[in-house]
């Protein structure tokens, strides 16, 4: 199985700053023969099913806001909120689709500070 | 707007199958484009995905939890059936179904269902 770790498990920013989500595949989720990444993330918010905000690492999902930023690649990816709003406060997760068994990360929490 | 909407009993005692049903709204389940999934979370925990079938019939499990589940498909009645036997405590959680088409990301998902384990 793919472990995907999530880091930090917590996090509060201030309204208006920047929150970074680290996740890392314990192997690759990337295939060379069409250059994607197989890396899903989603928001859970309190009382929620998760929600699909981004797919293939960094394309956003339709009707979410773009202040919310994917990147990364191989096993390193990044979910990023550029200005945090108090709408954003939930948990977010990662998700690899390279193989079976899907697994996602922990979860990262973030509160306002 | 495809739509899933969970449904069981809240409450199992140990050792019995716990049984779920998710319905599909807004779309058909014999749709070519969609799987259809299972995903639980036990409370204050992270998700764990418990298996996809198509209404084909194919079907990929955990293999975490292949020896106790079955899923399977009804499209008299547009619903997806989830069996999951010889449960215990551990398989205390919300039990979502979600839906993924050609690549394995899940939208939409349904609001799930609190299932507890106990005497």
């Amino acid at each position: 199985d793919i472990v995907m770790t999530q880091s930090p498990d917590s996090l509060a920013v201030s309204l208006g700053e920047r929150a970074t989500i680290n996740c890392k595949s314990s192997q690759s989720v990337s295939y060379s023969s069409n250059n994607k990444n197989y890396l899903a993330w989603y928001q859970q918010k309190p009382g929620q099913s998760p929600k699909l905000l981004i797919y293939w690492a960094s394309t956003r999902e339709s009707g979410v806001p773009d202040r919310f930023s994917g990147s990364g690649s191989g096993t390193d990816f990044t979910l990023t909120i550029s200005s945090l709003q108090a709408e954003d406060v939930a948990v977010y997760y990662c998700q690899q689709y390279y193989n079976v068994p899907l697994t996602f990360g922990g979860g990262t929490k973030v509160e306002i500070k | 707007q495809l739509q899933l909407q969970e449904s069981g009993p809240g409450l199992v005692k140990p050792s019995e199958t716990l049984s779920l049903t998710c319905i599909v709204s807004g779309g058909s389940i014999s749709s070519n484009t969609h799987h259809w999934n299972w995903i639980r979370q036990p409370p204050g925990k992270g998700l764990e995905w418990i298996g996809s079938i198509y209404y084909s019939g194919s079907m990929y499990y955990n293999p975490s939890l292949k020896s106790r589940v079955t899923m399977s498909v009804d499209t008299s009645k547009n619903q997806v059936v989830l069996n999951l036997s010889s449960v215990t405590a551990a398989d205390t959680a919300v039990y979502y179904c979600a839906s993924h088409q050609w690549e394995w990301w899940f939208d939409p998902w349904g609001p799930g269902t609190l299932v507890t384990v106990s005497s």
